[in-house]
């Protein structure tokens, strides 16, 4: 089964800081990992996604690194703001023998607060 | 809108009642989820459905049942509550094949037993 870590658990930084969320996963696998933003009182949403074949994918302000050979993938946000203070999920597809079974694993999730 | 959609988004009970969360998706879809989220934001996979068929059964109480009446529908039934299922539970749907990829997400139900 495929275990996430995610760090840290909250971080707190000052609008234009550029926040990073780092996430390692165990089994390698082959489909997309996702970032995860949520809002209090809303559901988790879809933010970004990375292929594992790929090192970096940018989407505006986000951007994934992802480092295949360490199994450790991180979330960057370029000149934060206040609007982007969420909580942030990492998550890891099923590993190659997880058979039939394709749900995602989630990381345990980062508290971000920027400061205005 | 096309969305996962969950009633009610507050719920509040007492203890030793039974209770259901209704989640519909009107995204297509083949496989649904339904995950708890605890104080602490950790989401956990409670069950996974697809085509109505269950494929995911994770280790909780056989207290929760869910049931898929077809595939747009996720139902989640809870008996003889407790204090510890007080939580955030999310349903949440995704594309084929079985996606591990683009969930959408519904609002949340927060239950608290009391």
């Amino acid at each position: 089964q495929q275990q996430v870590k995610q760090s840290p658990q909250s971080l707190i930084v000052q609008k234009g800081g550029i926040p990073i969320i780092n996430c390692a996963y165990e089994n390698t696998a082959f489909d997309y990992f996702p970032w995860y933003q949520q809002f209090p009182g809303k559901g988790p949403a879809l933010l970004i996604a990375i292929r594992p074949d790929v090192s970096e994918k940018k989407e505006g302000r986000f951007t994934i690194s992802f480092n295949k050979s360490a199994k450790q993938f991180s979330l960057h946000i370029m000149d934060s703001q206040p609007g982007d203070s969420a909580t942030y999920f990492c998550a890891a597809p099923p590993s190659y023998s997880s058979g039939s079974a394709r749900q995602l694993t989630f990381g345990s999730g980062t508290q971000l607060t920027v400061l205005p | 809108d096309t969305a996962v959609s969950q009633t009610p988004k507050y719920l509040v009970t007492q203890m030793g009642n039974d209770k259901s969360i209704k989640c519909e998706q009107n995204l297509g879809h083949d496989t649904m989820y339904w995950y708890k989220q605890d104080s602490k934001k950790f989401l956990k996979i409670m069950f996974s459905y697809n085509n109505k068929e269950l494929i995911i059964n994770e280790t909780v109480p056989n207290r929760f049942s869910p049931k898929s009446p077809d595939k747009a529908h996720l139902n989640l039934h809870i008996n003889s509550l407790e204090l510890g299922d007080s939580a955030v539970y999310f349903c949440a749907s995704s594309p084929p094949p079985q996606g591990a990829y683009g969930y959408t997400f519904g609002s949340g139900t927060r239950l608290t037993v009391v």
